[in-house]
């Protein structure tokens, strides 16, 4: 869904442990979908990106899980490390001009 | 190496004056964007442009203008009529709707 100036919500895990991000989508026609991780006083970076003919797409300790029926989005992080702690969004392009998406966005905190 | 910049990083205005926020890019991006965050808070489009001499409204537009008289260059104007602009402003770029965004490092702007 789209910002609409919500305070974000937070996931605390442990250093080591694996992280779980989920994004909900409700536009069923979507076709493509981007995580982006934003460090505090920065820009968002890109993450990792699936399209919707793929159900699973890795990277380096992330994997995104794309699941159409339900219309749900995960960024799994593995060995969650402090330098993952950010803020993290999914976000889809939409529309005629396609312009991205924003997800409202959650707080990853890692404990050490 | 090819990026966004955006200037200043911090900026401050009195109450009543206009400020004008640097966007410029050399990735060769057809479209640039125009984003506020408030603290703690999602992303929310102020203005797009997706060719030169080209720009639609976003979300929370009013109070903004902003100009795309070079493909490289999407400078953004803070009015007096913005009634709160005390926020996070990021610029961004892509190069279609078929892959995602590329940011700056953000302008943080306060009013004094």
């Amino acid at each position: 869904g789209e910002s609409v100036g919500l305070h974000l919500p937070t996931l605390s895990v442990q250093e080591g442990d694996n992280s779980i991000i989920n994004c909900a989508y409700s536009n069923s026609a979507s076709d493509y979908f981007i995580w982006y991780k934003q460090e505090s006083g920065k820009g968002p970076q890109f993450i990792i990106d699936i399209r919707s003919n793929m159900d699973k797409r890795q990277g380096q300790r992330v994997t995104v899980l794309l699941n159409k029926t339900v219309k749900h989005l995960s960024l799994q992080i593995a060995a969650t490390q402090p330098g993952d702690s950010a803020v993290y969004f999914c976000a889809e392009p939409a529309g005629n001009n396609r312009k991205l998406i924003w997800g409202l966005g959650t707080s990853l905190a890692v404990n050490p | 190496d090819g990026g966004i910049t955006q200037s200043p990083k911090y900026l401050f205005r009195k109450e009543g004056q206009n400020v004008t926020l640097s966007c410029e890019q050399n990735l060769n991006h057809d479209a640039m964007y125009w984003y506020r965050q408030d603290p703690g808070q999602g992303l929310r489009l102020i203005y797009y442009s997706q060719i030169v001499n080209d720009f639609q409204k976003g979300d929370i537009a009013e109070g903004y203008s902003v100009s795309r008289e070079k493909k490289e260059s999407f400078p953004l104007t803070v009015t007096s009529a913005q009634k709160n602009p005390t926020a996070f402003y990021l610029c961004a770029s892509s190069f279609s709707s078929l892959y995602g965004y590329t940011f700056g490092s953000g302008t943080r702007l306060t009013v004094v």
